[in-house]
């Protein structure tokens, strides 16, 4: 059974750094293409960054709105992928969901982690 | 950044009614679209993918079509399990999400 846990959410002040992790499990974890996606207070489902595996050279992509404030990583040895977001702001306030995906189909996700951002 | 402009963005229905949401890309996405389903509780599936395809053990009552720049996602008879927001999401970087459709009962 395919199983990801998300980790590292909670309350974070504006300017100020959080790491997100994201553990899995139940699948070759090699094969696949990690993604985060977050879900802001009252709104839809934003793509924030994918990790492909190593047959891509571990390419990363981002969302424009985020990029150079945030960084995905992952490691095979521990199924794991991570998201860093820097110089947070209100509005990154949202839960963040660790998706798996084969190429842009995310086909599994977790139960997502909340993220509050606030003084 | 390719926009994705999803309708309705809420609809009430009735059990065993057939609902159809649309979904329309500000340029040819050339099928790579899916839907997911996202429930109150937070649980998020992914339903249909590359247009038309069901992913495994999603209920066969869910269809897709289209092509170009529109594409649909039609339920053809609404359960009580169905109410949750679809949201549509299409497939070149940066991916991007339609706004969600809130579906609930009549």
């Amino acid at each position: 059974e395919v199983q990801i846990l998300e980790t590292g959410g909670g309350l974070v002040k504006p300017g100020g750094s959080l790491r997100l992790s994201c553990a899995t499990s139940g699948f070759n974890f090699n094969d696949y293409f990690m993604n985060w996606v977050r879900q802001a207070p009252g709104k839809g489902l934003e793509w924030v960054a994918q990790i492909r595996n190593k047959n891509y050279n571990y390419a990363t992509y981002y969302a424009e709105s985020l990029e150079g404030r945030v960084t995905i990583s992952r490691d095979d040895s521990k199924s794991s992928v991570y998201l860093q977001v820097s110089s947070l702001r209100a509005e990154d306030t949202a839960i963040y969901y660790c998706t798996r995906s084969r190429s842009y189909i995310l086909d599994y996700w977790g139960q997502g982690v909340m993220v509050t951002v606030s003084s | 950044d390719i926009k994705m402009t999803q309708s309705p963005s809420s609809l009430s229905a009735s059990l065993g009614e057939r609902v159809t949401i649309s979904c329309r890309a500000s340029e040819n996405i050339n099928n790579y679209l899916s839907w997911y389903q996202k429930k109150e509780d937070g649980s998020v599936k992914l339903l249909i993918y590359h247009t038309s395809r069901l992913q495994p053990g999603a209920p066969s009552r869910f269809s897709g079509s289209g092509s170009g720049k529109d594409y649909s996602l039609t339920i053809s008879g609404l359960e009580s399990e169905d109410i949750a927001t679809y949201y549509c999401q299409q497939g070149y970087t940066p991916y991007t999400f339609g706004a969600g459709t809130k579906l609930e009962l009549k």
